[in-house]
């Protein structure tokens, strides 16, 4: 069935970029997700790119799509303390509403 | 503003006693979703719904009913059936017949039962 992996953890300096990795399995995925928890609350939709693009920008954020590889990733520019959070990367495939998700990077920024 | 409400934020129950979640969406999404989200475990899906008076299986779904009487609204139960029910659960909405159709999530209630 479909699945989706990331890395459980990752620790950067406040002003450095963080890069998170995602990698998922079904191949007619359509759009891919990005979404922020912060502690205690839901999840906050961040970004997404349809899967006939290979990147997309948004302020601070850089999504890249490695189709061929099913290899997504996020770049947070300038990371900020704010920015601490688990980020979670989710699928949706061709014929399917519902979307499939991977189990959260924790990204943890150092003053 | 257009949101989904989630409540309580917090519940206690004890063990054996049934116990329902609320949630109430004002984005006018035909699709709702309860997750159950437990640490380092992402969310899995308990039940869904396309359309009112129609709901399915998640992946998780024994030991939880749900029901969709209304388009704004899809309460979740938890019963005593439910071996493990302490857990953070997430409801979520989209519009199901959007091809992208990213999910919009309430802020939880954290379950807690003794």
């Amino acid at each position: 069935g479909e699945d989706v992996e990331q890395s459980l953890f990752l620790s950067v300096r406040e002003g450095d970029s963080s890069v998170i990795n995602c990698t998922y399995t079904d191949s007619s995925s359509t759009y891919l997700y990005w979404y922020k928890q912060e502690p205690g609350a839901g999840l906050q939709l961040l970004t997404y790119i349809f899967s006939n693009m290979d990147m997309k920008q948004d302020q601070r954020l850089t999504v890249l799509l490695n189709k061929k590889d099913k290899h997504l990733s996020l770049r947070i520019a300038d990371t900020q303390t704010g920015d601490s959070a688990i980020y979670f990367c989710a699928e949706k495939g061709g014929s399917s509403y519902k979307l499939i998700f991977g189990s959260g990077t924790r990204l943890l920024v150092r003053p | 503003d257009g949101g989904i409400t989630q409540s309580p934020k917090y519940l206690f129950r004890k063990e054996g006693q049934n116990v329902t979640l609320s949630c109430e969406q004002n984005l006018n999404h035909d699709a709702m979703y309860w997750y159950r989200q437990d640490p380092g475990q992402g969310l899995r899906l308990i039940y869904y719904s396309q359309i009112v008076n129609d709901f399915q299986k998640g992946d998780i779904a024994e030991g939880y009913s749900v029901s969709r009487e209304k388009k704004e609204s899809f309460p979740l139960t938890v019963t005593s059936a439910q071996k493990n029910p302490t857990a953070f659960y997430l409801c979520a909405s989209n519009g199901a017949s959007s091809y992208n159709s990213p999910l919009h999530f309430g802020n939880g209630t954290r379950l807690t039962v003794t």
